[in-house]
C-alpha cells in the first residue's frame, strides 16, 4: 500500500518550461515536506506546509487538505533544476514513536538546454 | 556544525563484511532517523533515536542491523555480515523537536552509499 503517491515518476523539460509535479496521500496529516535530492545523494527541504501555498523564487508549493494533495510548480526551468522531487508527508495523531515521515518514491525531473 | 554530515559519502564492502556509517547531527538536535533509499525508491524509516535514547527500531530490516547514539550527538549506524540487498543509501537526518510536536523540517546528511559487491 503506498500512502503517498506522486506523478508524474519521471518528468523531461526543456529550459524555460513550467513544471508541475503532483503529489496525493491517504492519511491524515500535520505537514507535507517538498524536498529536492541531487544524484550525490543529499536531500534538503524545499517547503514544509499544512495549508495554503508557499512561494520561494521560482519555486511553489500548494496544498489543498481537503482533497489530500499536493503539488510542486517550478517556474521558468533551468538545467540546475534537474532532480529527484520527493513528497513526504508527516502522519498526523501517530501514536507511535518514531517520526512518521512517511516518504514519496519521487519524481525524476530532467531538464535539457 | 552547519549542517548534517554523513561519512563516509561511498563504501564498497565485501558481502560477509561489517561496516559502520557514522552520522554528525546538528549541535543540539534532539531528534536523529536513519533512513535507507533503495534505488528508485523513497527513503525508508530504519530507526529513531531521542537523545541518546533508541525509541523505535522496528524498521531495522534484520538483526544484522544496529545503530547506536552513546552521547546523544553522533550516531553510528552499523551492518553486520553485510548482504547484497543492503545495498542502498542510507540517510541521516535530525530535527530539533521531538517526535511528535508539530511536524518540522528535517535536516539531512547527504547520505552513504553502500555498495555490496
Amino acid at each position: 500500500k503506498n500512502e503517498v503517491e506522486q506523478s508524474p515518476q519521471n518528468l523531461t523539460a526543456q529550459e524555460g518550461e513550467f513544471i508541475t509535479i503532483n503529489c496525493s496521500y491517504s492519511v491524515g496529516i500535520s505537514a507535507l515536506h517538498w524536498l529536492q535530492q541531487h544524484p550525490g545523494g543529499g536531500i534538503v527541504s524545499l517547503f514544509m506546509l499544512s495549508s495554503g501555498k508557499k512561494k520561494h523564487g521560482r519555486l511553489i508549493a500548494t496544498i489543498n487538505i481537503q482533497e489530500k494533495h499536493s503539488s510542486l510548480h517550478i517556474t521558468a526551468s533551468h538545467p540546475r533544476d534537474s532532480a529527484v522531487y520527493i513528497c513526504a508527508v508527516w502522519e498526523r495523531d501517530y501514536g507511535g514513536s518514531q517520526g512518521n515521515l512517511i516518504f514519496g518514491k519521487g519524481t525524476k525531473l530532467s531538464v535539457k538546454p | 556544525g552547519a549542517g548534517v554530515s554523513q561519512s563516509p559519502r561511498y563504501k564498497v564492502a565485501k558481502r560477509g563484511q561489517d561496516v559502520a556509517l557514522r552520522c554528525d547531527p546538528i549541535s543540539g538536535h534532539v531528534s536523529l532517523f536513519w533512513y535507507q533509499q533503495a534505488l528508485g525508491q523513497g527513503p525508508e524509516f530504519l530507526t529513531y533515536f531521542q537523545n541518546e535514547a533508541q525509541l523505535d527500531k522496528s524498521g531495522l530490516p534484520s538483526d544484522r542491523f544496529f545503530a547506536e547514539r552513546p552521547e546523544g550527538s553522533v550516531s553510528t549506524l552499523k551492518i553486520q555480515r553485510t548482504q547484497q540487498e543492503d545495498s542502498a543509501v542510507y540517510l541521516c537526518a535530525s530535527s530539533s523537536r521531538r517526535v511528535g510536536t508539530r511536524g518540522d523540517g528535517y535536516t539531512f546528511g547527504s547520505g552513504t552509499r553502500l555498495t555490496v559487491v
